[in-house]
């Protein structure tokens, strides 16, 4: 069966500090990727999706890259944190761009 | 812009009744759609979902309900547990090849034992 992992968990960093969460995905091949931003008490804003290795579409003009360096793997970055970038960090992964999407367990980041 | 809302944003129920969680969708082109529930801490997990050509399916428990006239899409739950509490959220599947899921801003579902 599929699995699709996050980490960390939760992530205290400073204001001005690098960022890099991970997602990775087993069990299947060649998977749409995704990440998204949920604020408190809100919705799942798309911040990325990926459908192919080195290929990202970027839904909002943000402070945040990703990449996609290997089939499976999605990496969330930013070189300098800003507060406003607080929030839960989902990626989600499909076999196809109109199939279910299978959320991670997330991160959950602050900004100090 | 486009977009999905729910029309309530907390539900109470007594443990054992019918819940019905409502959504408006503003897309027409819209042509899949999904529910999730959230538990606290955790991703969204995925409940049911619908396609346009379809106004009704059913799964364990759960029946999604899609009316394309008025924009609208339901969730019902029968015989609500309390392992039901949760955040619902429906979304829509568009852009091109689908890949964009455009969310509700959620409802919160509390069941009372």
């Amino acid at each position: 069966s599929q699995t699709i992992h996050q980490w960390p968990a939760t992530l205290v960093q400073p204001v001005g500090s690098p960022l890099s969460l991970e997602c990775t995905v087993e069990g299947t091949s060649n998977p749409n990727l995704y990440w998204y931003r949920q604020a408190a008490g809100r919705g799942l804003q798309l911040l990325f999706y990926s459908v192919g290795i080195g290929q990202i579409s970027s839904e909002v003009p943000q402070n945040l890259s990703a990449s996609r360096p290997q089939d499976r793997q999605f990496i969330l970055s930013s070189k300098k944190l800003l507060l406003s970038d607080s929030g839960f960090y989902l990626c989600a992964w499909s076999t196809q761009g109109d199939q279910p999407q299978h959320f991670g367990d997330g991160t959950r980041l602050s900004i100090l | 812009g486009e977009s999905v809302g729910l029309h309530l944003p907390t539900l109470s129920v007594q443990e054992g009744d019918n819940s019905i969680i409502n959504c408006a969708y503003s897309n027409s082109a819209s042509d899949y759609f999904i529910w999730y529930k959230q538990e606290s801490g955790k991703g969204p997990q995925f409940i049911i979902d619908i396609r346009s050509n379809m106004d009704k399916r059913q799964g364990q428990r759960v029946t999604v309900l899609l009316n394309k006239t008025v924009k609208h899409l339901s969730l019902q739950i029968a015989a609500t547990q309390p392992g039901d509490s949760a955040v619902y959220f429906c979304a829509e599947n568009w852009g091109e090849y689908g890949n964009k899921l455009v969310f509700g801003a959620g409802t919160i579902l509390r069941v009372k034992s």
